[in-house]
């Protein structure tokens, strides 16, 4: 069964800090997603790709494909990031997306 | 500039009821989709639609049924609710398959 799962579950941080979520996957995706669901419940995406690097203000998406895993980065954290992380895969094919559990983090000032 | 609307955002139901939760979106989307999330579990896929004239069964079908009744409008109906259907759902629509989702605002609904 294709899986994603995601560490750490829970983090807390304090503002400023360099944050690192992690994402792990099955062999044969097609696309990584990263998602964010804020406090109030909506969910918007942040960042889809299927190899190397990308980057949106103080958010880096970084995959490696060998590893099967995908990391997301927050640089000088705040306490408005503070939602859920949600990490989604696409496995090969014409096939629906694959979710995460969600990584729920909060910047403390 | 609305994207992907549902409606209701809230509902509580007893447990037999029907209802059903509707889902519209703006984009010129193909594929629309319908999650339910649960605490501590990930986004479950009830159903999707890869197209217009199209539907399919996703991880968690059951006590559902959809209709993709236009290329705009997917909708969710829950013939004789349960308990267990309690949960946020979500509505999501993209314009392929390796496209980024763009997701409408959820509709919590509580059977009693």
């Amino acid at each position: 069964k294709n899986e994603v799962e995601q560490s750490p579950q829970n983090l807390t941080a304090q503002e400023g800090e360099f944050i690192t979520i992690n994402c792990s996957y099955s062999v044969g995706i097609s696309a990584l997603h990263w998602l964010q669901q804020h406090p109030g419940g909506g969910i918007v995406s942040l960042f889809m790709l299927s190899s190397g690097k990308k980057k949106h203000g103080r958010l880096i998406a970084t995959i490696n494909i060998q590893e099967k895993h995908s990391s997301l980065h927050i640089t000088a954290s705040h306490p408005r990031d503070s939602a859920v992380y949600i990490c989604a895969a696409r496995y090969s094919g014409n096939t629906p997306l694959v979710f995460g559990k969600g990584t729920r983090l909060s910047v403390i000032a | 500039n609305a994207g992907v609307t549902q409606t209701p955002k809230f509902q509580v139901l007893k447990t037999g009821q029907s209802m059903t939760l509707q889902c519209a979106q703006d984009m010129n989307h193909n594929s629309m989709y319908w999650y339910r999330q649960d605490p501590g579990m990930g986004l479950r896929l009830i159903y999707y639609s890869a197209s217009e004239g199209t539907t399919d069964k996703g991880e968690v079908p059951n006590g559902y049924n959809v209709s993709r009744l236009n290329k705009r409008e997917f909708s969710l109906r829950l013939e004789s609710a349960a308990p267990s259907q309690t949960s946020v759902y979500f509505c999501a629509s993209r314009p392929g398959w390796d496209t980024e989702a763009f997701f409408g605002q959820g509709t919590r609904l509580t059977v009693v």
